[in-house]
């Protein structure tokens, strides 16, 4: 099994800041790397898919990058919108992983 | 417009049963990957089972042998059987579907989870 590790699990931010949250494979997973985002009581959405490409009406602010084992997800010029938890997502190999989440607050 | 619904959670005794729908609209079920994801109370997020579109299914060893997904083509319905359910699988379910994508440079096909549901809740206490 893959397992995803996310740093950090939570970070409390202010509006406008830069935000970057990593995501580490144990085994090399090429691109096959996704991120969501989930708001309380909502389901997940995704927001990036096979490491960098931005998922459709995604706002131009969250980017991703990364191949084999390390992976970003960055969020620039942060809104109070973006308060959320973070995953990453594995879709290499069964069994699918996700990262273990990150919580963004926003001071 | 492209969406899932799911449906059947519920409280339910330990070693118990329930099957989850999930209904869906706005494309064919059985022309895709469909999973099931769950969340405890508090926790992150656990893919539970797919299907492929050949019928195929994977499960996570959590639930091997104990859940079965499935789908009805005639009702586009995607479904999972749970039996002999334990406390520990006390959660939000959640349906998804898989789209595929092609990577050129990596010359392969890749699946991402585009689609979710709203989630149903399984409780599972005495």
């Amino acid at each position: 099994e893959i397992v995803l590790t996310q740093s950090p699990d939570f970070q409390s931010v202010t509006p406008k800041e830069k935000v970057t949250i990593t995501c580490r494979a144990s085994q090399s997973i090429g691109s096959s790397l996704h991120w969501y985002q989930q708001k309380p009581d909502q389901s997940p959405k995704l927001l990036i898919k096979y490491a960098s490409q931005s998922f459709s009406g995604v706002p131009s602010r969250f980017s991703g990058s990364g191949s084999g084992t390390d992976f970003t997800l960055t969020i620039n010029s942060l809104e109070a919108e973006d308060a959320a938890t973070y995953y990453c997502h594995q879709s290499s190999s069964l069994p699918y992983t996700f990262g273990q989440g990150t919580k963004l607050e926003i001071k | 417009e492209v969406q899932l619904v799911e449906s059947g959670g519920g409280l339910v005794q330990p070693g118990g049963s329930l099957r989850l729908s999930c209904a869906a609209s706005g494309f064919t079920v059985s022309s895709n990957y469909m999973s099931w994801v769950r969340q405890a109370p508090g926790k992150g997020l656990e893919w539970v089972s797919v299907i492929y579109s050949g019928g195929s299914t994977y499960y996570a060893d959590s639930v091997k042998g104990r859940f079965t997904i499935s789908r009805d083509n005639s009702k586009n319905t995607l479904y999972l059987q749970m039996n002999s359910l334990r406390a520990e699988d006390t959660a939000v379910y959640y349906c998804a579907r898989e789209y595929r994508g092609y990577s050129y440079g990596y010359s392969h096909y890749y699946y991402y989870m585009d689609v979710w549901g709203k989630g149903t809740t399984v409780t599972v206490s005495s």
